[in-house]
């Protein structure tokens, strides 16, 4: 199985600092098609996950343009320019390229 | 809207029998492939099983294989995840996603049910 691991574990910030978000997989998630299903997931306190980033670095329309993803390969990134107060809660990356899907740990974003 | 509506959650006992329903509506279903996602108690979320548009390719992690039955009625917009023998690991949240084809992500997700298997 590909093994996700996602760093920090847990990130304390005040609104308007910058966020990073590292996902690591055990293999490369670069899949036959040419793409690299690398996804990114918010999950607020008491909801379920909603969709922020697919294949890396494509973000949905109602996703604010402070969120970037970027990474190939093994090694991805999920950035916050600018964090705001409606961005806390755990934040988890997963690979859509081989079964089983896996999901890495979480992150959780506390607010300072 | 696209919606995704489960059910059939509850408290039963190991050894025992459930089934979850996920009610899809404000899309056309059967050009989705589905899944079931899962979150323990204060725990990470685990992918527990995959079905494609037409139902007949289905894929499960190997600690539900022969346990879980994931399976789809296109017909009634309806995607189901059958559990027999659970055991009190399999206590969690259970959320149906659907699976976006081009983007290869889950772009929608259920409101969870909650499955608790103790005696």
């Amino acid at each position: 199985d590909v093994v996700m691991t996602q760093t920090p574990v847990s990130l304390s910030l005040a609104i308007g600092q910058p966020a990073s978000i590292s996902c690591k997989s055990s293999q490369s998630l670069l899949g036959t098609s040419g793409k690299t299903f690398l996804n990114w997931i918010l999950q607020r306190p008491g909801q379920s996950p909603k969709r922020l980033i697919y294949q890396v670095s494509k973000l949905y329309s109602e996703v604010p343009d402070r969120f970037s993803g970027s990474g190939s390969e093994t090694e991805f990134t999920l950035k916050i320019s600018r964090v705001e107060a409606e961005d806390l809660g755990v934040y988890y990356c997963w690979q859509g390229t081989h079964f089983p899907r896996t999901f890495g740990g979480g992150t959780k974003l506390e607010l300072k | 809207e696209v919606q995704l509506v489960e059910s059939g959650g509850g408290l039963v006992q190991p050894g025992r029998s459930l089934k979850l329903s996920c009610a899809a509506s404000g899309f056309t279903f059967s050009n989705y492939g589905m899944a079931w996602v899962c979150q323990a108690p204060t725990k990470g979320l685990e992918w527990v099983a995959s079905i494609s548009t037409g139902g007949g390719n289905t894929y499960y992690r190997d600690s539900v294989k022969g346990r879980f039955t994931i399976s789809r009625d296109n017909a009634k917009n309806t995607l189901y995840l059958q559990m027999d023998s659970l055991r009190s690991e399999d206590t969690a949240t259970y959320y149906c996603a659907r699976r976006e084809y081009y983007s290869g992500d889950f772009d929608y997700w259920g409101q969870g049910v909650m499955v608790t298997v103790s005696s």
